[in-house]
């Protein structure tokens, strides 16, 4: 059983469109993250969102933790073809060595 | 140096052989982790050190696998008798103090093929 369901699983898209992913799970956790991967690389940590309804931005991305700390979104305005990768979302529950991670999202986006 | 870097960064084996896989973490981070990155799989937590000490080794998926942290430094993780299951992505992470919301700075990771 997959405890951080993430969808859709794989995004193509045109370069200046704009995109939500989701990461969605049965169970409340105290943080989650958002990471992204680039081929032959590890996850680099993008945001941690702490509080229900919290909501924080980076740039051109928006980062949603819903009210019930249950789910995340996250929203890219005018995609650029930098912004392709995997992007990971990852649960805390009271350790952040444990963290419990999502398949991911794998976004392309073409010029 | 500036970040956690592992080596080798690719491994070939053939089943049955033991590997060692290192990692080096950031400098002053106390906190060391191994996680396992399977194709299609998000990331699998394996163990935690905190310090030299490992509170929790039930990640670690069978007792092929063990690792050890010295000096609140390097890392190995040791493989023995390999199989094909093992073929993954092993991927290191390090953080400042291992406490909540401590940010994880992950390495570009091992990847190892059992042929």
């Amino acid at each position: 059983t997959q405890l951080l369901e993430q969808s859709p699983q794989f995004l193509s898209i045109q370069e200046g469109e704009n995109l939500t992913v989701y990461c969605n799970s049965s169970s409340v956790f105290s943080s989650l993250q958002w990471y992204r991967q680039e081929p032959g690389e590890g996850p680099v940590l993008l945001v941690t969102v702490v509080t229900g309804g919290e909501v924080k931005k980076l740039k051109r991305l928006t980062f949603q933790f819903g009210d019930a700390r249950k789910d995340s979104s996250l929203h890219i305005t005018a995609a650029q073809t930098g912004d392709t990768g995997l992007y990971l979302c990852a649960g805390e529950r009271g350790s952040n060595y444990k963290l419990t991670f999502g398949k991911g999202t794998l976004l392309t986006v073409n010029p | 140096g500036a970040g956690v870097s592992q080596s080798p960064s690719n491994k070939v084996t053939e089943k049955g052989k033991d590997v060692e896989l290192r990692c080096d973490p950031i400098s002053g981070h106390t906190a060391l982790y191994w996680y396992r990155q399977r194709l299609g799989q998000g990331l699998e937590f394996l163990i935690y050190f905190q310090g030299n000490s490992a509170p929790d080794k039930s990640g670690l998926p069978s007792d092929r696998f063990s690792a050890e942290r010295t000096g609140e430094s390097v890392s190995t993780l040791t493989i023995q008798r390999t199989q094909q299951e093992d073929s993954a992505v092993y991927l290191c992470a390090s953080s400042l103090q291992g406490a909540d919301n401590s940010p994880l700075h992950f390495g570009n990771g091992t990847r190892l093929t059992v042929t």
